[in-house]
């Protein structure tokens, strides 16, 4: 079973579409993460959700809005993609907003922007 | 704001060597810190977890330090093969969230 997951795995479009990156996690965490990781390696947290409250945000632009249906389930929306966008981006959850128990990521979701 | 630092940037061992992986924070006032590893073109793979009341935690080949009030943690791996070649990421949890090193590229040559 796979504890935290995201579709699609890779994803190539064209600048100016609008894209969905879906995660799940089936730990029973109460916190949801998005992480990007840019053409350096480095990652840096986007958002973070705890119980469907969004309680980090990031300075990122307003073209990607995070959605929590319910606390097993983060999507990231993406509106009229750039170039710089191209990164991979992880999902990631841990029992409390503290951090309890450490981070579970899942296996990152390569977006390609042409 | 936290910055995590984690030297060297790359190391390049012989099979058999043991590997020693630095890393450093600006806050002390962290909740835990975690050792990763990720492999090329994969996702994170959780090696270890120290809470900031620990001095250590072992698994395996494995040892991770932390001496929070002087800001650093330092991964161990005995007796190093080439499977251990990869990525291996610092990360503290402060602040409700992850702040990440930017990694140690280990590769162990055969």
């Amino acid at each position: 079973d796979t504890a935290v997951s995201q579709t699609p795995k890779y994803l190539v479009t064209q600048m100016g579409n609008d894209k969905s990156i879906k995660c799940e996690q089936n730990l029973g965490h109460d916190t949801m993460y998005w992480y990007k990781q840019d053409s350096k390696k480095f990652l840096k947290i986007m958002f973070s959700y705890n119980n469907k409250e969004l309680i980090i945000n990031e300075t990122v632009p307003n073209r990607f809005s995070p959605k929590s249906p319910d606390k097993a389930h983060l999507n990231l929306h993406i509106n009229s993609l750039e170039l710089g966008d191209s990164a991979v981006y992880f999902c990631a959850s841990s029992q409390t907003r503290q951090g309890a128990g450490g981070y579970t990521f899942g296996s990152g979701t390569r977006l390609t922007v042409v | 704001k936290q910055e995590v630092t984690q030297i060297p940037a790359a190391l390049s061992v012989p099979e058999g060597e043991n590997l020693v992986l630095n890393c450093s924070f600006t806050d002390s006032a962290i909740y835990n810190l975690q050792w990763f590893r990720q492999d090329p073109g994969k996702g994170l793979t959780s090696l270890l977890l120290i809470q900031s009341s620990q001095r250590e935690q072992t698994s395996g080949r494995l040892n991770a330090s932390l001496d929070k009030s002087s800001g650093r943690s330092t991964l161990y791996i005995a007796a190093s093969q080439p499977g251990d070649s990869a990525t291996y990421l610092c990360a503290v949890t402060d602040d409700y969230k992850l702040s990440f090193g930017a990694g140690t590229t280990v590769t162990v040559r055969a």
